[in-house]
């Protein structure tokens, strides 16, 4: 099984909408998470941390469930730059265990 | 913010040849680089943990002996393909982990290799 898992997608939302990812993770000792953002033949960037307070910045609010083992990522109102791969990242020991990435499509 | 500088951002070689990918910190000193690979749609893949001054860590299924890391500065990683095959054409990105008060984890721009 993998560390981090998530959808593939891709999600197609138009423009101002708002869209939720979700990413599941298996090992419960995993100590912090992250959104990356992956635009196409790019490095990965960092879009936030993800606290199990919840986080927001901006348009997006990340949170973390650890009875669940799940985080998420909500974007609100949603811009045509926002299209990219969103990916999902558990640290363990400075380890950095990458999902898959969800692709988002942000249409006019 | 953190620097991560890669270089080459991409390189075509021939089967059988060896390529170097250099991974460099430009604002700080990295203790611990990591060195991923990311093949078309699927997620970054850790291959190795590269350590200044000592051997790297290998993760299961990657060979040492293709592979090689040498990490012999607080501010340089390199990753070498030896005898590159076409099924080694990939995206590899470095990364670099900032461990002062600015503490956080920073990609290289990543290099395109391919094998022809």
């Amino acid at each position: 099984r993998k560390e981090v898992e998530q959808d593939p997608g891709p999600f197609n939302v138009p423009e101002g909408a708002t869209v939720a990812f979700n990413c599941t993770y298996s090992n419960s000792a995993s100590q912090s998470f992250f959104w990356y953002r992956q635009d196409c033949r790019k490095e990965p960037k960092l879009l936030m941390s993800v606290y199990s307070s919840g986080n927001e910045d901006g348009r997006f609010t990340a949170q973390l469930n650890r009875a669940s083992q799940y985080i998420s990522l909500l974007i609100r109102d949603s811009k045509l730059s926002d299209s990219a791969t969103y990916l999902c990242v558990g640290n363990n020991f400075n380890k950095f265990y990458f999902g898959s990435g969800t692709k988002l499509n942000v249409k006019p | 913010g953190a620097v991560v500088s890669q270089h080459p951002s991409w390189v075509i070689c021939k089967s059988g040849t060896s390529v170097k990918i250099e991974c460099r910190s430009l604002d700080f000193q990295a203790t611990t680089m990591f060195w991923y690979r990311q093949f078309p749609k699927q997620s970054l893949m850790l291959m190795a943990t590269s350590n200044e001054g000592s051997k790297a860590t290998y993760e299961q299924g990657v060979e040492k002996d293709k592979f090689l890391i040498n990490h012999a500065s607080l501010t340089l990683s390199t990753l070498t393909v030896t005898s590159a095959h076409p099924e080694d054409s990939s995206f590899y990105i470095c990364s670099a982990l900032r461990q002062d008060a600015n503490y956080g984890y920073t990609f290289g721009s990543g290099t395109r290799l391919t094998v022809v």
